[in-house]
């Protein structure tokens, strides 16, 4: 099956730097990577997400990168700020529409 | 905003109790879902249900678990008889179509089995 790894699992920033979270997959079949915050105590929200037809995708301050050779895709925030600290988590889905996911980065953004 | 809603938000069992976990997703999705997330590990998933069966499950998915859909509202997670390692958070989460591969997820059930 698919297998997801995330790095780094920890990121602290000073406020207004940037933040880049990388992920591996597996499955060649992967074609769908959503990418989700969690804050403590709340269930994971969507960010933003990659198609496999697609290299990159910007959202305001998110950006994604997938590069199919490779299998591997990453987020970037730019200009991050306090309210950006949260548990970021990777997925992938190979079209079976069942996520895997990454283990998760906690980011933290000094002030 | 529509949101996927989870009660109870925590849970305090007894271990070989039965527990019925509740979900209300978005009205007009079609796909449902179920992960958990053991403490300090990734979120996995559990159970996709379509068209009132299952469609897909992992193998953590054994025959204590089981799923529903009673009415046109909710969708529930059953545990026959609890164990330790059933202790996590678990979220449910729908998606509107067979099209569309977004997931929105509830906010979790912290489940403890003691």
């Amino acid at each position: 099956g698919e297998n997801v790894e995330q790095h780094p699992s920890t990121l602290s920033v000073q406020e207004g730097d940037s933040a880049v979270i990388k992920c591996t997959y597996s499955d060649s079949a992967s074609n769908y990577f959503p990418w989700y915050k969690q804050e403590l105590g709340k269930g994971p929200q969507l960010i933003i997400d990659i198609r496999s037809n697609v290299g990159e995708k910007k959202d305001q301050r998110i950006a994604v990168t997938l590069n199919k050779t490779a299998k591997h895709f990453s987020l970037h925030i730019t200009e991050t700020q306090p309210e950006d600290s949260a548990v970021y988590f990777c997925a992938a889905d190979t079209g079976r529409r069942a996520l895997t996911f990454g283990s998760g980065t906690r980011l933290q953004v000094q002030p | 905003e529509p949101e996927v809603t989870q009660t109870p938000s925590h849970q305090v069992t007894q271990m070989g109790q039965e527990v019925i976990l509740r979900c209300v997703p978005i009205s007009n999705h079609l796909y449902f879902y179920w992960y958990r997330q053991i403490l300090g590990q990734k979120v996995e998933f559990l159970v996709s249900f379509y068209n009132n069966e299952i469609s897909e499950k992992s193998e953590i998915f054994d025959d204590q678990f089981s799923v529903e859909r009673p009415d046109g509202s909710n969708f529930t997670l059953k545990i026959r008889s609890t164990k330790l390692e059933d202790s996590a958070m678990y979220f449910c989460a729908s998606r509107i179509s067979g099209g569309q591969e977004t997931q929105y997820f509830g906010p979790g059930t912290r489940l403890l089995v003691l």
